[in-house]
């Protein structure tokens, strides 16, 4: 089985523009989560889809939005970037929403806003 | 926002020691996960554990969950520098829906 790929590995931009990431669930796995990881910090729960609906949402505004496509596979969209958006950008898939159920997380994207 | 401290923060031992690394939270969490991860990479999960008082052990780590399922250990027994990584605990809320909140992370360095 396929892991949870992340594209692309690595982003530099400009303050100001807007970015798309995205990710590839692992297969069979219906439940996407983004994180975003600053450095030497735990990650931070960004939002959840489930099904290509948002299903929770963490302390992050509005600029940063989400997709899940038929194939549940997502893409984490930010708007508006700013330097404090420089960090790992993390994608975890799992089975179910839930916690009983484990997240395989992505390699993650790392963004520089400058 | 529930919050998950973890220590200690940063840790250097020798290759063949034992340490502990510990997750606490004010909160209480319906299950507790515990994560390692490598520079550039994700993290990856070790264990999940659901009931207090839980305990469960992977090859040399020990895993438990508090009784009161509001903190979290885990033991490392001769700690090997393949185990150097970022541990991480994450615990989902009771009352949170699907909402996984992270710890702050325990940076490990076994010196062979």
């Amino acid at each position: 089985e396929t892991g949870v790929t992340q594209s692309p590995t690595h982003l530099i931009k400009t303050r100001g523009q807007q970015v798309t990431l995205r990710c590839s669930s692992q297969s069979g796995h219906n439940t996407v989560s983004w994180y975003q990881q600053a450095l030497g910090q735990g990650p931070q729960f960004i939002f959840q889809y489930y099904r290509e609906e948002e299903n929770g949402r963490g302390n992050f505004p509005p600029r940063f939005s989400g997709l899940q496509f038929p194939n549940y596979s997502s893409e984490l969209n930010v708007n508006a970037l700013e330097l404090d958006d420089s960090a790992l950008y993390l994608c975890a898939s799992s089975l179910r929403q839930g916690g009983n159920y484990g997240y395989t997380f992505g390699s993650g994207t790392r963004l520089t806003v400058v | 926002t529930q919050l998950l401290e973890q220590s200690p923060q940063f840790l250097s031992i020798q290759e063949g020691e034992n340490l502990t690394v510990y997750c606490n939270s004010s909160s209480v969490f319906s299950s507790l996960q515990w994560y390692r991860q490598e520079p550039g990479e994700g993290p990856v999960l070790l264990v999940t554990v659901v009931t207090g008082g839980e305990v469960k052990k992977l090859k040399r780590l020990t895993f438990q969950f508090g009784d009161a399922r509001k903190d979290s250990s885990l033991h490392i027994t001769a700690a090997q520098p393949g185990d150097t990584g970022l541990y991480l605990c994450a615990g989902l809320g009771t009352n949170t829906g699907n909402q996984f909140y992270f710890g702050t992370g325990t940076s490990l360095t076994v010196i062979p």
